[in-house]
Parts: structure tokens; C-alpha cells; sequence
């Protein structure tokens, strides 16, 4: 079965860090671009950040720009999204989701795992 | 890039159809013929339903359809049914491999 499972959310302090984890399994994760997606409690969704199949191309969201890092080891099949100087506006679901090359769509998505920043 | 433009919420009887507008720019849904949509269910992760505008994943209900003019695409709900009540959202893609969403549309099934 394709799978995306996201972990690592939690509490944290305003200017506090965090790293989310998303494991893959039931397809080649080293062929497929990925992305992060997130959604505050009751808004809309909002795209985060993307990171080609091998890594070596990233892109980021205005909005957290200088403050996450998107990151991904083929070998152990998983995406991260390390979180710093998080702010109370982060406070949301974040989903990991595979983006297939050609597709220019989220067709998998991950469970979700959601972070609050607050003191 | 801001949030392309979706009515807050759209209504309708079982059995009818209903569309859902997504209005972007030029740097978005109208240059790219890259649109999705994705349908949402409280507390659930969203589910693709619509890529390159007008195409259905396979395991999509054929209810579902999409179309495009200029600055504007539409997903259209024919057969309305009540587990067709969700959050639906469209999204774009922008460039350089990133992607803008909509503000979302609340479907309710009367």
C-alpha cells in the first residue's frame, strides 16, 4: 500500500525548534518530488515547501523562508521539515505530500501531524 | 503569492450539479494548464479528485469534472450526493515547482 506517515509535532515555545519526519513505504520514494503542506486550525491549506527527487532543488514559501529547511534521505525512504524560530502563526497541520513529476499535483498526502506554538 | 479566489461556501439538493470557481492570474491557473482540486472531510487529510484541470485520478466518481477559461477554473459536482459534503480546495501551479491553493469552498448537501 503507498503510504505517507508524518510524526514529530508537538508543543513548542515561540522561537523554539522542531522536526517533522515523514516515512514512506509502498512505492520507489527516490523518484518522486515531495512537498509540505499546512493548515492552520480552521483555515485553508497552504503550500510550504518542495524538494526535487534527489534534493538537490528546494523551494520554499515566503512565509517561513529562512526559518525551515526541507530535507529528504532516499536511503531510509523519509522527508523532514526542520522548524526554527517557529512563531504562533505556524500553529497548524502539517501534511507531507508526493508530487508526482508531470502530475503537478498532490496525489498522496500523509496523515497529518500537528504542531502548536505557544507559550 | 496569494491565495487564489474560491466562494466561501456553495450548497445544493441531492441530485443536482453544482461548480466551484477558482480565480487566479496569469502567473497561475491562467499559465498553466496545472490545476488540481482536492476534496476534504473533517479531520482528514485532503484526496486528490482533479489534475491538469480536467483529469480524474483513477477511483474518482466520473461526478466529478473540471474545466478552465482564462484566469478562472471550475469544478463542477453532478448527482450531488450527501458524502459529496466537504471542504474542497483547488490549487495551481506557479513556476518553479511551487504551488498556490485556494481559500477553500464549503460544500453543503441540503
Amino acid at each position: 500500500e503507498v503510504q505517507l506517515v508524518d510524526s514529530g509535532g508537538g508543543l513548542v515555545q515561540p522561537g523554539g525548534s522542531l522536526r517533522l519526519s515523514c516515512a514512506a513505504s509502498g512505492f520507489t520514494f527516490s523518484s518522486y518530488e515531495m512537498n509540505w503542506v499546512r493548515q492552520a486550525p480552521g483555515k485553508g491549506l497552504e503550500w510550504v515547501s518542495y524538494i526535487s527527487s534527489g534534493g538537490r532543488s528546494i523551494y520554499y514559501a515566503d512565509s517561513v523562508k529562512g526559518r525551515f529547511t526541507i530535507s529528504r534521505d532516499n536511503a531510509k525512504n523519509s522527508l523532514y521539515l526542520q522548524m526554527n524560530s517557529l512563531r504562533a502563526e505556524d500553529t497548524a497541520v502539517y501534511y507531507c505530500a508526493r508530487y508526482p513529476w508531470g502530475l503537478r499535483a498532490f496525489d498522496i498526502w500523509g496523515q497529518g501531524t500537528m504542531v502548536t506554538v505557544s507559550s | 503569492q496569494s491565495a487564489l479566489t474560491q466562494p466561501a461556501s456553495v450548497s445544493g439538493s441531492p441530485g443536482q450539479s453544482i461548480t466551484i470557481s477558482c480565480t487566479g492570474t496569469s502567473s497561475d491557473v491562467g499559465g498553466y494548464n496545472y490545476v488540481s482540486w482536492y476534496q476534504q472531510h473533517p479531520g482528514k487529510a485532503p484526496k486528490l479528485m482533479i489534475h491538469d484541470v480536467t483529469n480524474r485520478p483513477s477511483g474518482v466518481s466520473n461526478r466529478f469534472s473540471g474545466s478552465k477559461s482564462g484566469n478562472t477554473a471550475s469544478l463542477t459536482i453532478s448527482g450531488l450526493q450527501a458524502e459529496d459534503e466537504a471542504d474542497y480546495y483547488c490549487s495551481s501551479f506557479t513556476g518553479s515547482s511551487t504551488s498556490v491553493f485556494g481559500t477553500g469552498t464549503k460544500v453543503t448537501v441540503l
